[in-house]
């Protein structure tokens, strides 16, 4: 069974570009959340989706953007670009219908804002 | 009631050594208290998780031990192995959390 796939891997932004990151569950899993990485602030959670709707929200500005598609695909969006959102952004997808449970999260996708 | 404090920050043990890492939490509600697993370039991975009505699992080298009443819980790493070396997380939730809060993560070095 295929993992949670993440693309792309790497990408380099500059200041007020926006960037848009692709998350493709394991078969099977409705639920799909996001997650920001930095050195400094840890692992930040970002959102959560489940049958292409929003249902829970963490605590990032409303540059911070996501969407689900009917086959559980996932994307998130960053509009205005700044330097802090240099981070290691991971997905994560899971079984149940919340962010209980075990949760399957992929490699991640590497952000450098320049 | 959101806030998890993880501790330590970093962790060395020698080869062979135990390796004890601890979440400590204030939601009562929290009703599943997993450690993630997390090695350099790659995701998290879940490493073993409880529910509040054991106090103790073991899979393993690893024991996972919840303490209801002191509102923590914590990771044993028995016989502790330069592969264990890695980054965990804790990241207590319950069914229903509107967000999931983590740990600050704990980076584990096995000196061999």
């Amino acid at each position: 069974k295929a993992g949670v796939t993440q693309t792309p891997r790497y990408l380099i932004k500059t200041r007020g570009q926006q960037v848009t990151l692709s998350c493709s569950p394991i078969s099977g899993h409705r639920s799909v959340s996001w997650y920001q990485q930095t050195p400094g602030q840890g692992l930040q959670f970002l959102f959560e989706y489940f049958s292409e709707t929003q249902r829970n929200k963490g605590n990032f500005p409303g540059r911070f953007s996501g969407r689900q598609f009917s086959n559980s695909r996932s994307e998130m969006n960053v509009s205005t670009l700044e330097l802090g959102d240099s981070a290691l952004y991971l997905c994560a997808s899971s079984l149940g219908t919340g962010l209980t449970g075990e949760l399957f999260f992929g490699e991640g996708s590497r952000l450098t804002v320049l | 009631q959101q806030q998890v404090k993880q501790s330590p920050q970093s962790l060395i043990v020698q080869k062979g050594g135990i390796s004890i890492i601890n979440c400590a939490y204030e939601n009562t509600a929290f009703d599943y208290f997993p450690w993630y697993q997390q090695f350099p370039g790659k995701g998290p991975a879940l490493l073993i998780a409880i529910r509040p009505d054991v106090s103790e699992k073991k899979e393993g080298r690893f024991t996972i031990s919840f303490n209801k009443s002191a509102k923590q819980f914590s990771l044993h790493i028995m016989d502790s192995q330069p592969g264990d070396s890695a980054t965990y997380f804790c990241a207590p939730n319950n069914r229903g959390a509107q967000k999931l809060v983590f740990g600050q993560g704990t980076r584990l070095t096995i000196n061999p």
